[in-house]
């Protein structure tokens, strides 16, 4: 079993939907929890970064964490085609020092059509 | 904010040469820095870890003769290719993380294309 499963989809909505991406992981020792989006041929950009169970939210976007089901989702509200990118979810049991390192989802691949 | 650059965005070069791809974090400490590969329609793939004045940590299968990783201050950490051959063609990313920053920050990514 891989430490984080993640459909890799690809996800296609219309303009407007919500968007619903998850992730479930198999190490209870992760403590922070991570969405970075990914846009075709970029870096990935930080869009949440969230503490243990519970809920974050940003604009549009929300993140929640249930650490006892060890699933974590991504709520994205009122999806716009500028959201079409490949949502990566990554964890980490630490939160800096030295061999800190995060472990990533394959990502799920969104397309969101105008 | 945190913002983490790299140069050059990309780089074609003859099979044999050497390729030096930079990485800087423009307004934080990066105490760690790390470097990533990426293929088509994958997800990041770990290579290497440093710490700033420190030798790099590789991952299992990476060679650290091939792939040099200096990082040599805290804004500045370099991925040196040496003698690139095609099946080296790929995406390198990197990321920091440092004083005040809670997870790693990626830079844009070079995309580097050995003929």
């Amino acid at each position: 079993q891989k430490e984080v499963e993640q459909d890799p989809g690809p996800l296609s909505v219309p303009e407007g939907a919500i968007v619903s991406l998850n992730c479930t992981y198999s190490n209870s020792a992760f403590q922070y929890f991570m969405w970075y989006r990914q846009y075709s041929r970029k870096g990935p950009e930080l869009l949440m970064y969230t503490y243990s169970s519970g809920n974050k939210e940003d604009g549009r976007f929300t993140a929640q964490v249930d650490k006892s089901s060890k699933y974590i989702s991504l709520f994205i509200r009122d999806s716009q085609p500028s959201d079409s990118a490949t949502y990566l979810c990554a964890m980490s049991a630490r939160s800096g020092g030295s061999n800190y390192k995060l472990t990533f989802g394959k990502g799920t691949l969104l397309t969101v059509n105008p | 904010g945190a913002v983490v650059s790299q140069h050059p965005s990309w780089v074609i070069c003859k099979s044999g040469t050497s390729v030096k791809i930079e990485c800087r974090s423009l307004d934080f400490q990066a105490t760690t820095m790390f470097w990533y590969r990426q293929f088509p329609k994958q997800s990041l793939m770990l290579m290497a870890t440093s710490n700033e004045g420190s030798k790099a940590t590789y991952e299992q299968g990476v060679e650290k003769d091939k792939f040099l990783i200096n990082h040599a201050s805290l804004t500045l950490s370099t991925l040196t290719v040496t003698s690139a051959h095609p099946e080296d063609s790929s995406f390198y990313i990197c990321s920091a993380s440092g004083r005040g920053r809670d997870t790693q920050y990626f830079g844009p990514g070079t995309r580097l294309t050995v003929l």
